[in-house]
């Protein structure tokens, strides 16, 4: 059975303190790795896929990197606007198997 | 460009009710349409995914049920509501095969009494 673990739960950061969200996976026929980003409230929006492991992809202050068990979500300098909750989720053929989330807070 | 909506963003119903959830999908056509559930504290849980009109696979034994009348029409429904199926319900859909990336609706909150 597919599984995702996301750690940790809950991270606060001061605005500037750069940290890194983990996404460990156990997943047959791995075909990518997706990152959303959820908002209170809304529907998590797409940040990025990644589809073999060494790959990297960045966007603004955001990092993600993939290994064959894990990826990682680096929030270089963050903002008060970097806070939400960040989910990962392995795709399996059809279906992405998505994990509980990092909720990120980040104060001025 | 593409939308997608979803509707009501907000329901609050009594143990036993019936429900119905609406997506909408604009700007594409035929589309992989998915019905997810956000419960507090943790991932999303796929509950049923088409790949076209009448398509319906289910991923969990449930007391839900959906439906594809049209080729960018999912619909989520139940005949009678328990307690368990409080929680945020969000549609989504995706181009070709596999997931791909998916888009997200806004989410309809259901709480169930």
């Amino acid at each position: 059975e597919d599984q995702v673990t996301q750690s940790p739960e809950a991270l606060r950061l001061q605005e500037g303190e750069s940290s890194s969200l983990n996404c460990s996976y156990t997943v047959s026929g791995l075909r990518g790795l997706f990152w959303y980003r959820q908002d209170p409230g809304k529907g998590p929006e797409f940040l990025f896929t990644l589809y073999s492991a060494g790959e990297e992809k960045e966007k603004e202050r955001l990092k993600a990197t993939l290994t064959k068990k894990e990826s990682f979500l680096h929030i270089t300098a963050p903002k008060p606007e970097d806070s939400a909750t960040y989910l990962c989720a392995p795709l399996n053929d059809y279906k992405l198997s998505f994990g509980a989330g990092t909720t990120v807070t980040v104060r001025a | 460009s593409q939308t997608i909506h979803q509707w009501p963003a907000t329901l609050v119903q009594p143990v036993g009710s019936p429900l119905s959830l609406e997506c909408t999908v604009e700007g594409t056509s035929n589309p992989n349409l998915y019905w997810y559930r956000q419960a507090a504290g943790r991932g999303l849980q796929l509950l049923f995914y088409s790949v076209g009109i009448g398509q319906i696979s289910s991923e969990v034994p449930q007391n839900l049920s959906a439906s594809r009348p049209q080729d960018r029409q999912f619909i989520l429904s139940s005949k009678k509501l328990l307690l368990s199926d409080s929680g945020f319900y969000l549609c989504a859909w995706g181009q070709g095969p596999g997931a791909n990336v998916l888009t997200f609706g806004a989410g309809s909150r259901l709480t169930v009494l």
